[in-house]
Formats: structure tokens, C-alpha cells, sequence
């Protein structure tokens, strides 16, 4: 159990939907993050929010937004989404937003946009 | 262009035997280095990290080194084990920024 738990394990969408992604941090950390993961690529980290701020936005396209209600919750909502979307989405958190800080990660949303 | 590379998608060793995981970096600016270790169907988590005033860092089974000369990092797994069978992401970063990962190398230790 790493304190970080996702929904929807799995999400099929079309490209015209509305979808939400949901992460929980049961950790008591200041940092989350969402990062993407494609076939045969790197983790690519999307957002990054410190006390529920916003402080990194990786030029991810404005289709993807991120919302941290408190510390402890993180959404990403998806709309107009493309295929190549496509991805296993992973939050993670830290204790803060110091890149010496171990993150812990959550199972991840598999996603799939028809 | 990736900043972090893991030219071996997949190793397989036998039980028992060293587990070598290799890992390149091209940023000489990186001073902070770290390996996840992850399950199927479950998120990476943490195993080893190193700094870059260290060129070595053992914790058990698991020796992490670093040839900061090279830029390149790699993860000795000894004695390799069925349950180690995984995919191991190593990372690397410039202290107070992000992470940049590679795309892992799936390994499977055959009993």
C-alpha cells in the first residue's frame, strides 16, 4: 500500500467526453503531481502543485487540467481529448516540492481515447 | 531529446546470479540520481538514490554507482531473486527541480 490511491483504474473515452481522473494522498504531503506515461517513452511530468498551488505546467495542451482542491486531492479533467492521449496516467507525492524528496506514486488510470 | 536513457528495454538473469541495470544521462548539470522499481498493474516505487558527492550507495541486496565522468549510473542487484522480476526506472535531477525519467528496462530473474 503506498498512501496514494487512484480512480478509475481503467478509462475509455471518446473524443468528444468529458472525463475526470481522481488521486488521494493518505501521506499527509505538501506536493502532487500528475505525470504521463506513452508506449516506450519516459514519464513525462505534466503538473506540479505545493500547498495546493500550481507551480510547474509542462506545456501540456489545455484539453488536460489539473484541479487540487486541498492538499491531499489532486483531479486532472480531461475534455476533447485526442487517441494519442492514450496513456497510463500516474499522480504521485511527496512530502514537498523538492526534487531530493522521494515520491510515491499511485497504480495509475489507464486511459484510451477512441 | 531524452535527457535520461535506458538503452536495454528488457534483461533476464538467473536466480542467484548479478542483476546489472544501466542507465545514461546527458545533463552534466544532474547531482541527484534515484531508481523505481515497479509491478504490474502497480504505481514505481522508490528503491535507491544516490547524490552526485557520492559514487556509490548500498542499501542491502541493491548497490547503486555513479561515474559522474561517463554520466552514467547503474544498479547492481545481488543475489538477483524471483520477486525482483520488475521494471526498474532510474531518474535523475538538478536539486529543487524535476525529475527526468527513463523508459525503464524490464527485468526477469528465471528461478
Amino acid at each position: 500500500e503506498t498512501g496514494v490511491t487512484q480512480t478509475p483504474r481503467h478509462l475509455v473515452m471518446g473524443m468528444t467526453n468529458k472525463k475526470s481522473l481522481k488521486c488521494e494522498q493518505h501521506l499527509g504531503h505538501n506536493a502532487m503531481y500528475w505525470y504521463k506515461q506513452s508506449a516506450k517513452k519516459p514519464l513525462e511530468l505534466m503538473f506540479v502543485y505545493s500547498l495546493e498551488e500550481r507551480v510547474e505546467n509542462n506545456s501540456v495542451p489545455s484539453r488536460f487540467s489539473p484541479e487540487c482542491p486541498n492538499s491531499s486531492h489532486l483531479f486532472l479533467h480531461l475534455h476533447t481529448l485526442q487517441p494519442e492521449d492514450s496513456a497510463l496516467y500516474l499522480c504521485a507525492s511527496s512530502q514537498d516540492w523538492q526534487a531530493t524528496e522521494t515520491q510515491y506514486f499511485g497504480p495509475g488510470t489507464r486511459l484510451l481515447v477512441l | 531529446d531524452q535527457q535520461v536513457k535506458q538503452n536495454s528495454p528488457s534483461l533476464s538473469v538467473q536466480e542467484g546470479r548479478i542483476s546489472i541495470l544501466n542507465c545514461d544521462y546527458t545533463n552534466s548539470m544532474f547531482d541527484y540520481f534515484l531508481w523505481y522499481k515497479k509491478y504490474p498493474a502497480e504505481g514505481p516505487t522508490f528503491l535507491i538514490s544516490i547524490s552526485s558527492i557520492k559514487d556509490k550507495n548500498e542499501d542491502g541486496r541493491f548497490t547503486v554507482f555513479l561515474n559522474k565522468s561517463a554520466k552514467h549510473l547503474s544498479l547492481h542487484i545481488v543475489p538477483s531473486q524471483p520477486g525482483d522480476s520488475a521494471v526498474y526506472f532510474c531518474a535523475a535531477s538538478i536539486v529543487g527541480n524535476q525529475f527526468y525519467f527513463g523508459t525503464g528496462t524490464s527485468l526477469t530473474v528465471i528461478p
